[in-house]
């Protein structure tokens, strides 16, 4: 079993749809998650960081913890086209380096 | 947010030859920087982590002897791909680390060896 497990997708979704990314991890030690979207032939960009668990908004970006269940999620309002990209979760534990998931490719339709 | 540059974006190269990649942290000293490789529709895999002043640690599986990384100050990293070949045709990236933690990539290069 992975360390950190996300669906490949694609997920494809009309424009303006909400988008729900998720994650869930087997280690309890990680404190820090992050997403990173991936455009084709990009580098990784990060777009969210949250320690511990919690709720962090920016812009039409909700990250979303859960260290109870392992569980993060990435909610994305408004899809627009520019949103299609794989979209990365990582996490960490302070002073380690990041596990990434394996991406989630999304598509979102005009 | 911090910035990552890395060069060539693009390179190919002939077979036999080697090629550098530069990595550079331009607003923040990085004395840990991270490289990557990533195959196409693929996550990153970690090929060795680069400390400012000391050798590289590589993965398991990665040969240092054909991946070779400097990392001679705290903004520079360099891998050199000696030898190539056309299994080594990948999308490379580096990250740096800063207080997040190893938050911030690169462009990625993509190198084709022919």
């Amino acid at each position: 079993q992975k360390e950190v497990e996300q669906d490949p997708g694609p997920l494809s979704v009309p424009e303006g749809a909400i988008v729900s990314l998720n994650c869930t991890y087997s280690n309890s030690a990680f404190q820090y998650f992050m997403w990173y979207r991936q455009y084709s032939r990009k580098g990784p960009e990060l777009l969210m960081y949250t320690y511990s668990s919690g709720n962090k908004e920016d812009g039409r970006f909700t990250a979303q913890v859960d260290k109870s269940s392992k569980y993060i999620s990435l909610f994305i309002r408004d899809s627009q086209p520019s949103d299609s990209a794989t979209y990365l979760c990582a996490m960490n534990n302070a002073g380690n380096m990041l596990t990434f998931g394996g991406g989630t490719r999304l598509m979102v339709k005009p | 947010g911090a910035v990552v540059s890395q060069h060539p974006s693009w390179v190919i190269c002939k077979s036999g030859t080697s090629v550098k990649i530069e990595c550079r942290s331009l607003d923040f000293q990085a004395t840990t920087m991270f490289w990557y490789r990533q195959f196409p529709k693929q996550s990153l895999m970690l090929m060795a982590t680069s400390n400012e002043g000391s050798k590289a640690t590589y993965e398991q599986g990665v040969e240092k002897d054909k991946f070779l990384i400097n990392h001679a100050s705290l903004t520079l990293s360099t891998l050199t791909v000696t030898s190539a070949h056309p299994e080594d045709s990948s999308f490379y990236i580096c990250s740096a680390r800063d207080w997040v933690a190893e938050a911030f990539f690169g462009q990625g290069t993509r190198l084709t060896v022919v």
